[in-house]
């Protein structure tokens, strides 16, 4: 247990379909993060959360829409995917954005078909 | 702009033999250095870190030295085990960034063969 919980571990969707990716904490962190993992690529930032308020949106297309309803809940919501768009999406957390070593979450492994 | 660069896997080795494996950065100011590590189907796990330059992060039988004058990073086993085998990433965090984000590496994919 990392103490930052993904849900759905696997995800299998249509172009077409409209589903969400769930992240939780409860380590008392205000910052959470999602990040896109694609095979031979550098991990990709896609958004920065703190305290609930968004701080950083790294050039991410709008069919991927993040929510952070509180601080120990981070969604990505996704619609009209698009294959390439599968990959390992992995949310983390540290205690304030900056210079801490984050906790990552096992992520979710997303295929578009 | 910062940015972190490792060296290319995969790496095979043999159960007991050395590690090492490398990772420099580039920066704008005085960055923390992290390596973090990943075993099949998890997420990334902080495996060590050296917040100032000569600090020496340590765990599980790893070690890494954050060389100012290098700047390098450098990951290292005495005695790797199979259960070593995993994706390492070399990591970065800069305080003079405007940025709020870590810079990661691709990864060096490590298997330890008995």
């Amino acid at each position: 247990e990392t103490g930052v919980t993904q849900t759905p571990r696997h995800l299998v969707m249509g172009m077409t379909n409209k589903k969400s990716l769930k992240c939780e904490q409860h380590l008392g962190h205000n910052a959470m993060y999602w990040y896109k993992q694609s095979a031979k690529k550098p991990l990709e930032l896609m958004f920065v959360y703190s305290l609930e308020e968004r701080v950083e949106n790294n050039s991410v297309p709008s069919r991927f829409s993040p929510e952070c309803p509180n601080s120990s809940h981070l969604f990505l919501h996704l619609h009209t995917l698009q294959p390439e768009d599968s990959a390992l999406y992995l949310c983390a957390s540290s205690p304030h954005v900056g210079n801490y070593g984050y906790t990552f979450g096992s992520g979710t492994r997303l295929t578009v078909v | 702009g910062d940015s972190v660069t490792q060296m290319e896997g995969p790496v095979t080795l043999s159960e007991e033999a050395f590690l090492t494996i490398n990772c420099t950065y580039t920066a704008t100011g005085y960055p923390s250095l992290f390596w973090y590590v990943q075993y099949p189907g998890e997420g990334l796990q902080l495996l060590l870190k050296a917040t100032k330059a000569d600090d020496k992060g340590s765990n599980k039988g790893f070690e890494a030295t954050y060389r100012k004058e290098t700047t390098s990073f450098h990951l290292e086993k005495g005695s790797v085990q199979v259960s070593d085998s995993a994706v390492y990433f070399c990591a970065l965090s800069d305080p003079m960034n405007t940025g709020n984000q870590f810079y990661f590496g691709t990864g060096t994919s490590l298997t330890v063969i008995p």
